[in-house]
C-alpha cells in the first residue's frame, strides 16, 4: 500500500480557498489518488479523484503534478459547513484496499 | 443519503451478549467493507468482500465473524465483545472494475458500546 503524509490540521476563515497538499512518493503507475471528507460521527465522503493534471468538480479541484508523488485538494470559498477531516488515499499497487490515514483536520472560523 | 444503510443506528452490549450489525447497499456494487473507528484513531478495515466472496480480514478477532449472503447485504456477527471493542463500525460498499477507481460510499455506522 501506498503511503501518503498530509498535514495533520489547518485552520482558514470563510470565504478564503484552502489547499490541502498530500505526498505520496511510492505512488504505483496506476494508482488513482482519492479524496474523502469525514464529518464526526459520519461515515467519509467522496469528494474527488483523479490520475494526473487536474480534476475539477462541484465541490473541489484536484492538481497532481507530473510526476505524481504528490496532490492538492482545492476547496473554493469554504463555509463553515465545511469544517471537517479530509483524507488522502492512494491503494497501492494491485490493490483495492483504502489505507485511511489520521487525514487533515480543517477548521474553517467565522 | 448514500444508498448504504445500518442498522441499528446505536448500539450498547454486554461482554456476554450475541448480537449482529446489518448493512445493505442499493447501488448495484459488487463488493462490501466492514470498517472500524475508534476514538481519535483512523479507519481501521476489517474485512472485505468481492462479489460474496471475502478476500481481506486484516487480522481481526474471531469474535468478529462477517456474512455476506448476497452483494447487496453485509453483516457482522459479534460475540463475547471486550469493552475496547466500543467503537464506530461503518460499512462501505464500491464497484470494482478493471478500472479499480476505488470510490467507495459509506454507511452512517452504528456506534457500538460494550460494557
Amino acid at each position: 500500500l501506498a503511503k501518503t503524509t498530509q498535514p495533520i490540521s489547518m485552520d482558514s476563515y470563510e470565504g478564503q480557498e484552502v489547499n490541502i497538499t498530500c505526498s505520496h512518493n511510492n505512488i504505483a503507475t496506476n494508482d488513482y489518488i482519492t479524496w474523502y471528507q469525514q464529518f464526526p460521527s459520519q461515515g467519509p465522503r467522496f469528494i474527488i479523484q483523479g490520475y494526473k493534471t487536474k480534476v475539477t468538480n462541484e465541490v473541489a479541484s484536484l492538481f497532481i503534478p507530473a510526476d505524481r508523488k504528490s496532490s492538492t485538494l482545492s476547496l473554493p470559498r469554504v463555509s463553515l459547513s465545511d469544517t471537517a477531516v479530509y483524507y488522502c488515499l492512494v491503494p497501492g499497487a494491485g490493490s483495492y484496499q483504502l489505507t485511511f490515514g489520521k487525514g487533515t483536520k480543517l477548521s474553517v472560523i467565522p | 443519503e448514500t444508498g448504504v444503510t445500518q442498522t441499528p443506528r446505536h448500539l450498547v452490549m454486554g461482554m456476554t451478549n450475541k448480537k449482529s450489525l446489518k448493512c445493505e447497499q442499493h447501488l448495484g456494487h459488487n463488493a462490501m467493507y466492514w470498517y472500524k473507528q475508534s476514538a481519535k484513531k483512523p479507519l481501521e478495515l476489517m474485512f472485505v468482500y468481492n462479489f460474496k466472496e471475502q478476500t481481506e480480514n486484516n487480522s481481526v478477532p474471531s469474535r468478529f465473524s462477517p456474512e455476506c449472503p448476497n452483494s447487496s447485504h453485509l453483516f457482522l456477527h459479534l460475540h463475547t465483545l471486550q469493552p475496547e471493542d466500543s467503537a464506530l463500525y461503518l460499512c462501505a460498499s464500491s464497484l470494482l472494475t478493471s478500472g479499480a477507481t476505488y470510490e467507495q460510499y459509506f454507511g452512517p455506522g452504528t456506534r457500538l458500546t460494550v460494557t
